[in-house]
C-alpha cells in the first residue's frame, strides 16, 4: 500500500514564525502535492512538484514556497505563519502513469495564535 | 473539468449494501471519474475510478451508465467503519498539468449497527 507520511498530525505556531511541514512517500511517486482544507471551501492546491528541484504554483500559493530536494520527500514552508494559514494542511502523491490516483497523507491541523 | 451532484447524505444498515448516486451529466468523453473517502480528521482516501466500463476492486464497484452521466459507487457489504464522506469528482487527467481536484460536499454516509 502507498504510504504518505506527514510529519506532524497537530501543530500549534505564533504569528510570525517560520514554519516547517514535511511530507514523505515511500511509492517513489514523481508528483506530490500539497493542499488545505478549509470548511466550506473544500480543499485548495497550494503547490505541487513533477520532479526532484521542481515546483509550480497552485491556486493559493500566496504566503508559502516548498522544497524537494529528494524524490520521496516534499517540504511545505510558511515563510511567515499568519493566522489565516489555520488550516488542515494535506500532502498527496502520485505517479506520473496516466490517471494515476492521488494518494494523501493523514493532515496535519496547524493552527496559528 | 465536470461539475458533480451527490445527495447530502444517506443511511445504510451494517452489512447490507450501500448505494452512492452521483450525477455528472456535463462529462465530456475523456474525463474519468474518482471516488475518495474521508473519514473524520483523516486524509482523503481513493476508492476506485473508471472511464466507461464498471469497475470493481477490493474496496467496492463503480458503475457507470452507458451514456455516462451518473454513476454509482457500491460498497457491497458496509461496515461501521465505513461511515465517511464520499466524494465523486470528474477529472480530467492532465499528465504535467496541476491536480486540482474539487471535492465538493460529498455524500456523508452514516453506517447503523
Amino acid at each position: 500500500d502507498v504510504k504518505v507520511t506527514q510529519s506532524s498530525r497537530y501543530l500549534v505556531k505564533r504569528t510570525g514564525e517560520k514554519v516547517f511541514l514535511e511530507c514523505v512517500q515511500d511509492m517513489d511517486h514523481e508528483n506530490m502535492f500539497w493542499y488545505r482544507q478549509d470548511p466550506g471551501l473544500g480543499l485548495r492546491l497550494i503547490y505541487f512538484s513533477y520532479d526532484v528541484k521542481m515546483k509550480e504554483k497552485g491556486d493559493i500559493p500566496e504566503g508559502y514556497s516548498v522544497s524537494r530536494e529528494k524524490k520521496e520527500r516534499f517540504s511545505l514552508i510558511l515563510e511567515s505563519a499568519s493566522t489565516n494559514q489555520t488550516s488542515m494542511y494535506l500532502c498527496a502523491s502520485s505517479s506520473s502513469w496516466r490517471n494515476s490516483p492521488l494518494h494523501f497523507g493523514n493532515g496535519t491541523r496547524l493552527t496559528v495564535t | 473539468d465536470a461539475k458533480t451532484t451527490q445527495p447530502t447524505s444517506m443511511d445504510c444498515a451494517e452489512g447490507r449494501a450501500a448505494n452512492l448516486p452521483c450525477n455528472h451529466s456535463t462529462i465530456s468523453g475523456n474525463e474519468y471519474v474518482y471516488w475518495y473517502r474521508q473519514i473524520h480528521s483523516q486524509g482523503p482516501q481513493y476508492i476506485i475510478h473508471g472511464l466507461k466500463n464498471n469497475e470493481t476492486n477490493e474496496m467496492a464497484s463503480l458503475i457507470i451508465t452507458e451514456d455516462r452521466k451518473s454513476s454509482t459507487l457500491i460498497l457491497p457489504h458496509a461496515t461501521l467503519r465505513d461511515t465517511a464522506v464520499y466524494y465523486c469528482i470528474v477529472k480530467l487527467h492532465t499528465q504535467g498539468g496541476s491536480e486540482k481536484l474539487v471535492f465538493g460536499k460529498g455524500t456523508k454516509l452514516t453506517v447503523n449497527p
